[in-house]
C-alpha cells in the first residue's frame, strides 16, 4: 500500500538554525498537509496546500514557516530561524480526489524535531 | 468553532476484551466526516476508522466498530478482542471543510493499555 514518506525521522538543531522537513506525498494525492504534536500534547494543524499555493493556515504558522512543492514528489516544511517551542513531532499528511469527499489524510511516521 | 473531546485521558483493557473509547465534538454544521487514528508508541499516525455523518449506519473495521449519535454529537470507538498490539494512543479526529481547504480537528487522545 502506498505510504507518506517522510525524513529525517530524527532532526537535531541549534537554535536560530533554518531547519527543512522533508514529506514525499501519495503519488496521485493532491491535497498536502503538516501538522504539528508537541510532546505529550494533541496533534495541531499547521498548513493546507493545493495547487501549488496554501490553502489555509493555522495562526501557528507564523512568517518563521513556510511550505514548498520544488518538484513533483516533494513537499516541504521549512522553519527559518528555529526556536526552543519548535520542538515536537511534524506530521505531513496527503489526501486524494477533490475536497469534500470522503478520502482519509493519509500520515506519515513523522519527523521528531528536536531544538537545542 | 469545532472542538473535539476526548474524556478518558487514559483506558485499560484486558487481552480479549471488548474496550469503548469515547468522544464528542462540537459542530453547526449538518455534513462532515469523523474519523479515529492509532498512534502507537513507534508514533506514526494510523487510520483507524472513519464515518460520514450522513450515513446512519455505523462505521465498522474487523475488530473496530464505532457507536455514532449524531444527535448526541458522540462517536465513540469500540474495540473487541482486544490484542497487546492495540496498545496505542487513540485521537478522535473531526474534519473541517471550508471554501475548498479543510483541516483536521483533534482530541486530546486516549492512552490504551493491553494487559496480558
Amino acid at each position: 500500500e502506498p505510504e507518506v514518506t517522510q525524513t529525517p525521522s530524527h532532526q537535531v538543531t541549534q537554535m536560530g538554525q533554518e531547519v527543512i522537513l522533508r514529506c514525499v506525498p501519495i503519488s496521485n494525492h493532491l491535497y498536502f498537509y503538516w501538522y504539528r504534536q508537541i510532546l505529550g500534547q494533541k496533534v495541531e494543524f499547521l498548513v493546507s496546500f493545493y495547487n501549488n499555493e496554501i490553502s489555509e493556515k493555522s495562526e501557528i504558522f507564523d512568517d518563521q514557516f513556510s511550505v514548498e512543492r520544488p518538484d513533483g514528489s516533494n513537499f516541504t516544511l521549512k522553519i527559518r530561524s528555529t526556536k526552543l517551542e519548535d520542538s515536537a513531532m511534524y506530521f505531513c499528511a496527503s489526501r486524494s480526489d477533490r475536497a469534500y469527499s470522503n478520502q482519509p489524510q493519509h500520515f506519515g511516521d513523522g519527523t521528531r524535531l528536536s531544538i537545542l | 468553532a469545532q472542538t473535539v473531546t476526548q474524556s478518558q485521558p487514559e483506558m485499560s483493557v484486558q487481552e480479549a476484551e471488548t474496550v469503548t473509547l469515547s468522544c464528542t465534538y462540537d459542530t453547526s454544521e449538518s455534513d462532515y466526516y469523523l474519523f479515529w487514528y492509532k498512534q502507537p508508541p513507534s508514533r506514526q499516525m494510523i487510520l483507524v476508522i472513519r464515518q460520514e455523518a450522513y450515513k446512519q449506519q455505523n462505521a465498522t473495521e474487523n475488530r473496530f466498530s464505532v457507536n455514532f449519535q449524531k444527535a448526541a454529537k458522540s462517536f465513540s470507538l469500540k474495540i473487541s478482542d482486544s490484542q497487546l498490539g492495540d496498545a496505542a494512543m487513540y485521537f478522535c479526529a473531526y474534519r473541517i471543510t471550508q471554501g475548498g481547504s479543510e483541516k483536521l480537528v483533534f482530541g486530546k487522545g486516549t492512552k490504551l493499555t493491553v494487559n496480558p
